[in-house]
């Protein structure tokens, strides 16, 4: 089956640091890529969505500024938190959806856990 | 108004017995897509099973299969004879405008299912 790879999984940094996070799709070429945020025991937030060699479309209340979304090519996404803070502290999830296929599927990302010192 | 409903935060079931996740949706938009994806704990997002809108047949996959009432706007998951490995959050999903070689439209996910399976 298709394969979506996030890249870190898990990730720490001081407040005031940036982070990058990336997403793959290694067998498959994604013109659409989603970027969800989770907060514990809660439902993924639909952050962004992102066309290849576009510029991301991001969805109310989240900061175009803060959270910059690069698609660069078909198979690589990558979420960058700015000036990160600890309220950025959260769980962010990646998905692409599966070229040429009918069912519409998106595959997920691991996952990548930030905390925000 | 919520495009997905999931009304069970958590559930628990006995281990081989089965059990129904209730899951409704709400769109205009004739043509649609709905899935499930179980996460585990480690986070990642697992897909289940796709009911789209003109499926005359309810979805199954193995132990899963989806009962869909188009009336009622309702897709629930059943997943027989529960296993230890299906503790996890369940969510519910829809994509609206869904048609074959359509590759903008957004998903809407629930609030997710947390289900338990008990020994």
């Amino acid at each position: 089956g298709a394969v979506v790879s996030q890249h870190p999984s898990r990730v720490i940094c001081k407040s005031g640091t940036s982070v990058k996070i990336e997403c793959r799709s290694l067998d498959f070429q994604a013109t659409t890529m989603f970027w969800y945020r989770q907060f514990p025991k809660k439902s993924l937030m639909l952050m962004a969505t992102s066309n290849e060699g576009s510029k991301a479309t991001y969805e109310q209340g989240v900061e175009k500024d803060k959270f910059l979304i690069n698609h660069a090519s078909l198979t690589l996404s990558t979420l960058t938190v700015t000036s990160a803070h600890p309220e950025d502290s959260s769980f962010y999830i990646c998905s692409a959806r599966g070229q040429g296929r009918n069912t519409g599927e998106l595959f997920f990302g691991e996952g990548s856990r930030l905390t925000v010192l | 108004a919520q495009k997905i409903t999931q009304t069970q935060p958590g559930m628990f079931v006995q281990e081989k017995e089965a059990v129904t996740l209730d899951c409704t949706y709400d769109t205009s938009d004739p043509s649609y897509g709905l899935f499930w994806y179980k996460q585990p704990s480690s986070g990642e997002m697992i897909f289940l099973i796709y009911q789209g809108s003109y499926d005359q047949q309810n979805a199954t996959e193995g132990r899963y299969s989806l009962n869909f009432q188009k009336a009622r706007k309702s897709a629930n998951l059943v997943i027989s004879a529960s296993q230890l490995g299906d503790s996890a959050m369940y969510f519910c999903a829809m994509r609206e405008g869904f048609s074959w070689g359509n590759t903008g439209n957004q998903f809407y996910f629930g609030t997710g299912t947390s289900l338990t399976v008990i020994p």
